[in-house]
């Protein structure tokens, strides 16, 4: 069973598109994220939820959007998606926020835009 | 703010080679530090991690140590095998509880 399942697996669209990524995890954790890593293997994070409520932002353009509908879901919406948002995009989630708490990684979403 | 640094890569070695993997950081206070693997097509996984000083960490082989007066956490294993073939990660938690990740480090192993 997958612990941290995204779909789409690959995402081609073209510049000024609205896209949506679904992430799920099975695990019964409380804290779930969203990174990006782009083409250079750089890897940061956007979002981070604890239970359903949003606990880190960092500066991401307000074309980002995290919606977690429950504990165990938090989707990322894009609108009027640019070039420089190609990366691969990273949901995971961990018990907690605290450091001994590890974070289990979903195997990604790579979103070309064309 | 708080950074990670890594030595850029490839690292290229034969089987059975030593690995080291030198990592530094910058932090306020004492952060948790870890390792983690990506191997192609797939997330990171957590590979080891230290929560305080002179802690070691361990697993598959593969272990660092929390040196407070280097600030470093290099990455190291004895002999290594074509199966760790992989992009290593080091990280560290800071007192927000945001990951702050080095730029990985690619890892080839030939047989």
């Amino acid at each position: 069973d997958t612990a941290v399942s995204q779909t789409p697996k690959y995402l081609v669209t073209q510049m000024g598109n609205d896209k949506s990524i679904k992430c799920e995890q099975n695990l019964g954790h409380d804290t779930m994220y969203w990174y990006k890593q782009d083409s250079k293997k750089f890897l940061k994070i956007m979002f981070s939820y604890n239970n359903k409520e949003l606990i880190i932002n960092e500066t991401v353009p307000n074309r980002f959007s995290p919606k977690s509908p429950d504990k165990a879901h938090l989707n990322l919406h894009i609108n009027s998606l640019e070039l420089g948002d190609s990366a691969v995009y990273f949901c995971a989630s961990s018990q907690g926020l605290e450091s001994n708490q590890p974070q289990h990684f979903g195997d990604g979403t790579r979103l070309s835009i064309l | 703010g708080d950074s990670v640094t890594q030595m850029e890569g490839p690292v290229t070695l034969s089987e059975e080679a030593c690995l080291t993997i030198n990592c530094t950081y910058t932090a306020t206070g004492y952060p948790s530090l870890f390792w983690y693997v990506q191997y192609p097509g797939e997330g990171l996984q957590l590979l080891l991690k230290a929560t305080k000083a002179d802690d070691k960490g361990s697993n598959k082989g593969f272990e660092a140590t929390y040196r407070k007066e280097t600030t470093s956490f290099h990455l190291e294993k004895g002999s290594v095998q074509v199966s760790d073939s992989a992009v290593y990660f080091c990280a560290l938690m800071d007192s927000s509880y945001k990951l702050i990740f080095g730029s990985g480090t690619r890892l080839l192993v030939r047989p």
